[in-house]
């Protein structure tokens, strides 16, 4: 049973566009991370959130947590080549090691 | 300063054969973390060590073991090599243990096990 959802597992969009790319759990989590993994690479921490509808951006990149710490979301706004990759979310409860989400794989076609 | 470093970062087995892969973590680092990533299954935990005790251990058989060096060095083996088996294996740094709340990985760029 995995315990993070993501979805779309495959997303392949123009450049210039917006999208939003989901994290789902039916657990509570005491924070959440996203990581990006690009070709021949390992994954690459951008963020971490840990209060319930916590939002960070980080540059044209929003995370938000939800308000009850089940799930999360990352929205990028005027996609570029370089945004793509395959997106993971991680989780934490408590003392329990970091469970990692099902991926998606963003393509951005120039 | 310099990151986790896997090797190798390539390697082709055959079946029934066995083999060790390597990871140095970032220097004061005494956590590595190893994962198994397929396109199938995702990342999936395999073990922690910490201070050269094995501390966490995910859901695989017996012939994934590993071992971590007084230098924080670490090395995975796999025996009996079977063609699900073929994955990226990526280790992971942390200072501290990473079921402490501290959960911060840098992960290697992976070694990519292919068995024929």
């Amino acid at each position: 049973t995995q315990l993070l959802e993501q979805s779309p597992q495959f997303l392949s969009i123009q450049e210039g566009e917006n999208l939003t790319v989901y994290c789902n759990s039916s657990s509570v989590f005491s924070s959440l991370q996203w990581y990006r993994q690009e070709p021949g690479e390992g994954p690459v921490l951008l963020v971490t959130v840990v209060t319930g509808g916590e939002v960070k951006k980080l540059k044209r990149l929003t995370f938000q947590f939800g308000d009850a710490r089940k799930d999360s979301s990352l929205h990028i706004t005027a996609a570029q080549p370089g945004d793509t990759g395959l997106y993971l979310c991680a989780g934490a409860r408590g003392n329990e090691k970091l469970t990692f989400g099902t991926g998606t794989r963003l393509t951005i076609i120039p | 300063k310099a990151g986790v470093t896997q090797t190798p970062r390539y390697l082709i087995k055959t079946r029934g054969q066995q083999v060790t892969l390597s990871c140095s973590p970032i220097s004061g680092h005494r956590s590595v973390s190893w994962y198994q990533q397929t396109p199938g299954q995702g990342l999936q935990f395999l073990f922690e060590y910490f201070s050269e005790t094995q501390r966490n251990k995910g859901n695989f058989p017996g012939r994934f073991s590993g071992r971590q060096f007084s230098n924080s060095r670490s090395e995975m083996n796999v025996s009996t090599l079977e063609l699900g088996d073929s994955a990226l294996y990526l280790c992971a740094s942390s200072p501290r243990l990473t079921t402490s709340g501290a959960n911060v990985l840098t992960f290697g760029a992976g070694s990519r096990l292919t068995v024929l």
